[in-house]
């Protein structure tokens, strides 16, 4: 079945650092790629739609200059958190669906961010 | 505006006591139903697809129904390895794509 991995799964950065998140799906080319965000006992809050080869769509109160988000090739996406500070620390999972793939979307495992 | 709402928050089971977690849903326009899996600290994994009503699908012990207005997932017979958290999502047209709207889950505990 589709496959997608994320990496890092965890990581502790300093309040003011950026931190880079990579999406990957292993064996399936993806068009479009999805991040979300997720709180403590939340559901998942869709931040952006990722598009190979064009920019990204922003949702709603998501502010593009702090979430990088690059898209450079079929299988790859990655998520930029610039400046980070504690409130943007969470738990970030990205997904993709394989075309033709029974309609099911596969995520990563997620990556849990804390920032000090 | 598309929304999506699970129900109960969390439930308690003892194993082999069935029951049922609900999903009601008020979209613009469905194009398909989703239930997911989480464990804790886990992406989320995939259960179940449904795209109209009256549309059924099982996998093991569990078991997803589909109406115009909300979606069943039924756990017949439940085991400690069960538990976890039930996610229902719809997928709809926005902004020029298909995305997916989550509810907020259903939490599953199921005892031995």
């Amino acid at each position: 079945g589709a496959v997608v991995s994320q990496h890092p799964s965890w990581v502790i950065c300093k309040s003011g650092t950026s931190v880079k998140i990579e999406c990957r799906s292993l064996d399936f080319q993806a068009t479009t790629m999805f991040w979300y965000r997720q709180f403590p006992k939340q559901s998942l809050m869709l931040m952006a739609t990722s598009n190979e080869g064009s920019k990204a769509t922003y949702e709603q109160g998501v502010e593009k200059d702090k979430f990088l988000i690059n898209h450079a090739s079929l299988t790859l996406s990655t998520l930029t958190v610039t400046s980070a500070h504690p409130e943007d620390s969470s738990f970030y999972i990205c997904s993709a669906r394989e075309s033709g793939g029974g309609g099911g979307y596969t995520f990563g495992s997620g990556t849990r961010l804390t920032v000090v | 505006e598309d929304q999506v709402t699970q129900s109960p928050e969390a439930l308690r089971l003892q194993e082999g006591e069935s029951s049922s977690l609900n999903c009601s849903y008020t979209v613009s326009g469905l194009r398909g139903l989703f239930w997911y899996r989480q464990d804790p600290g886990k992406g989320p994994e995939f259960l179940f697809t449904l795209y109209s009503a009256g549309e059924e699908k099982e996998k093991e012990r569990l078991k997803a129904t589909l109406t115009k207005k909300e979606s069943f997932l039924h756990i017949t017979a439940p085991k400690p390895e069960d538990s976890a958290t039930y996610l229902c999502a719809v997928r709809v047209f926005s902004g020029g794509y298909n995305k997916l709207i989550f509810g907020a889950g259903t939490r599953l505990a199921v005892h031995p």
